[in-house]
């Protein structure tokens, strides 16, 4: 299981800051682990995986704000989202990217809602 | 970006219908389409993969079908737990992206 956590509330400008931690016993290498968000406006979105060894890739629309880092040995993983706006308000959920041929989300985090606002 | 658009957008069905919703990406995807459902206040969870293949303990009721860029999915006897929004998502190239969405209601 994931389990997403970190502020609720970010102000505009400001650095939006996950963690998502994967349940013992899950292994944590072998696997892409991604960020999907989820708003009104925007529906989901795919924002970006990073791999055990720390290859990662990124949506290009948030490319030039975005960084995630992983910690194989406290099995969790990051997000970090620079300079948010009011845009960038929405679900947040961990998931993992699984198959090596098809790939599909199968493990899904609870999600936390974080609000850009002053 | 491949675009994803869903049709309906939403529907209205009673327990015992058949529904089929469906989705086209603005490109050719092969056959890496995959569907999930969400309920309010929940995380969406992954039905269908590689267009047709139920993911482990999802109901035979469900089903995935297509290719390229026409793909379908069908629930063939609606059940009360049915009722939810429905999300394609390609995973042919990045950024992967979803649909958005299908709600199927009383």
């Amino acid at each position: 299981k994931l389990y997403a956590a970190g502020p609720g509330l970010v102000k505009p400008s400001g650095t939006l800051s996950l963690s998502c931690s994967v349940s013992e016993g899950s292994l944590i290498h072998n696997k892409w682990w991604t960020w999907v968000r989820q708003s009104p406006g925007k529906g989901l979105e795919w924002i970006g995986e990073i791999y055990y060894e720390g290859s990662a890739n990124y949506n290009p629309s948030l490319k030039s704000r975005v960084t995630m880092s992983i910690d194989e040995s406290k099995k969790q993983f990051f997000l970090n989202l620079m300079s948010v706006t009011s845009a960038d308000t929405a679900v947040y959920y961990c998931t993992t990217k699984s198959g090596s041929y098809y790939n599909w989300f199968d493990i899904w985090g609870q999600g936390i809602q974080v609000t850009v606002a002053s | 970006d491949i675009q994803m658009t869903q049709s309906p957008s939403s529907l209205s069905a009673s327990v015992g219908d058949r529904v089929t919703i469906s989705c086209r990406p603005s490109q050719y995807v092969g056959k890496y389409l995959n569907w999930y459902q969400q309920k309010p206040g929940q995380a969406p969870r992954l039905l269908v993969l590689g267009s047709s293949t139920l993911q482990n303990g999802v109901p035979s009721r469900f089903s995935g079908s297509g290719s390229g860029t026409d793909f379908t999915l069908v629930i063939t006897t609606l059940q009360v737990e049915d009722f939810a929004t429905y999300y394609c998502q390609q995973s042919y190239r990045t950024p992967f992206t979803f649909g958005p969405g299908t709600k199927v209601d009383v």
